[in-house]
């Protein structure tokens, strides 16, 4: 049982490139998340699904798409990097409001 | 003012040593709240829920003041591995609660040998 797995863990690219973050998760969870941690700063939420099919803006979401084809698979891509994308981007999933998130161990991406 | 304050810290807490530190939350409609331990660089993982009436899991207490707005996490005879930062996340508490958690930015604790 892996929980959650993101992929990739690194990445680096230019100003204008474009790249998709993988979330997948075998526990059957309905609701999964995107965040992006910042130094000084909480957890902010970038986008989220609360099912197959759906998905909804959370606190930060400018710059960003999402899309939940399959409901194991939560997708974040940017279409066009910038520098102030530079974070840390955990992906989350839980079975219903209120129960505790798993995350996944991140992904690290820098934007030159 | 942000949704949930922690103090950064860091708290250097002697091995052995009791810490304690707090939330503060802005909103009062706030019905849900959790600490979280994140180690350096990894993933967020949840410590305990914090229950109205006070919650103990082994070394580590939770308290939820409501007319204050502010929960509590207590480390008693701390342990080097409990070093880390402890994220404090709130649910806003609306009907509709999917995607409303508010995460701190974590308090630091450094237990020393």
């Amino acid at each position: 049982n892996a929980g959650v797995t993101q992929t990739p863990k690194f990445r680096v690219l230019k100003t204008g490139q474009s790249m998709t973050l993988l979330c997948a998760q075998d526990m059957n969870h309905e609701y999964m998340y995107w965040y992006r941690q910042d130094p000084g700063m909480g957890l902010r939420l970038i986008h989220y699904s609360v099912g197959e099919g759906t998905t909804a803006k959370g606190e930060v979401p400018d710059g960003y798409n999402v899309s939940r084809l399959k409901k194991q698979n939560f997708l974040l891509g940017l279409e066009s990097a910038a520098p102030s994308q530079t974070s840390v981007y955990f992906c989350a999933s839980n079975d219903r409001t209120n129960s505790p998130l798993h995350f996944g161990n991140g992904t690290r991406l820098t934007v030159t | 003012r942000k949704e949930v304050e922690q103090d950064p810290g860091p708290f250097n807490v002697p091995e052995g040593a009791t810490v304690a530190f707090n939330c503060t939350y802005s909103n009062s409609a706030s019905q849900s709240f959790f600490w979280y331990r994140q180690d350096c660089r990894k993933e967020p993982k949840l410590l305990m829920s914090v229950y109205s009436s006070g919650n103990e899991d082994g070394r580590f207490t939770a308290q939820l003041n409501r007319a204050s707005q502010y929960i509590s996490l207590l480390i008693r005879d701390s342990k080097l591995s409990d070093s880390a930062t402890y994220l404090c996340v709130v649910n806003r508490g609306t009907t509709d609660s999917w995607g409303k958690l508010q995460f701190g930015a974590g308090t630091q604790v450094v237990v020393t040998p």
